[in-house]
């Protein structure tokens, strides 16, 4: 079984412009999460899809979106990109009614 | 309240060794419990998950131990090995809240040979 796909893998922006990252989570699974890791906040919670809706978001500004398809691909934007967002960005998916998250190998943004 | 606390940032042990990482929450409506391992370039897995019911849970070499009363609960890899190097996250959530864990800090073990 394929694992949780992220694309892509590495990209370079300047500050000020927009970045889209998508993934492909593992078949069957419906929910799809985003996290953003970097050295001096961790791992945060970004939003949570499940059946095309945003279920749950973390405390970041309105920048950051998100949206899921119905074959549960999702794709999460950042509009208007600042230093700070330079990180690696995570998806997820998991089986409703399991706690397990399936992580990507995430998509590593520098912003310049 | 959201907080969960992870210590030691990063710890090195002898091949052999018992590494112990120990995690302190806030929020008492957390129920779930997990910890995750990160290799380099790579992203978490879930190792071994335990929920407040039970004090402690073992799954071959690692085991969670839960004090629901001080909000604490810690990671103990057994016979460690220098395959076992990598970042550990302990985390937490409410069942309620769908795929959104709290994550601790992260912990990197060094397992020398």
């Amino acid at each position: 079984k394929a694992g949780v796909t992220q694309t892509p893998r590495y990209l370079i922006k300047t500050r000020g412009q927009q970045v889209t990252l998508s993934c492909s989570p593992i078949s069957g699974h419906r929910s799809v999460s985003w996290y953003q890791q970097t050295p001096g906040q961790g791992l945060q919670f970004l939003f949570e899809y499940f059946s095309e809706t945003q279920r749950n978001k973390g405390n970041f500004p309105g920048r950051f979106s998100g949206r899921q398809f119905s074959n549960s691909r999702s794709e999460m934007n950042v509009s208007t990109l600042e230093l700070g967002d330079s990180a690696l960005y995570l998806c997820a998916s998991r089986l409703l009614n399991t706690g397990e998250l399936f992580f990507g190998e995430g998509s590593r943004l520098t912003v310049l | 309240q959201q907080q969960v606390k992870q210590s030691p940032q990063s710890l090195i042990v002898q091949k052999g060794g018992i590494p112990i990482i120990n995690c302190a929450y806030e929020n008492t409506a957390f129920d779930y419990f997990p910890w995750y391992q990160q290799f380099p370039g790579k992203g978490p897995a879930l190792l071994i998950a335990i929920r407040p019911d039970v004090s402690e849970k073992k799954e071959g070499r690692f085991t969670i131990s839960f004090n629901k009363s001080a909000k604490q609960f810690s990671l103990h890899i057994m016979d460690s090995q220098p395959g076992d190097s990598a970042t550990y996250f302990c985390a937490a959530s409410r069942e309620t809240s769908g795929s959104r864990l709290t994550f601790g800090e992260g912990t990197q073990l060094t397992v020398n040979p």
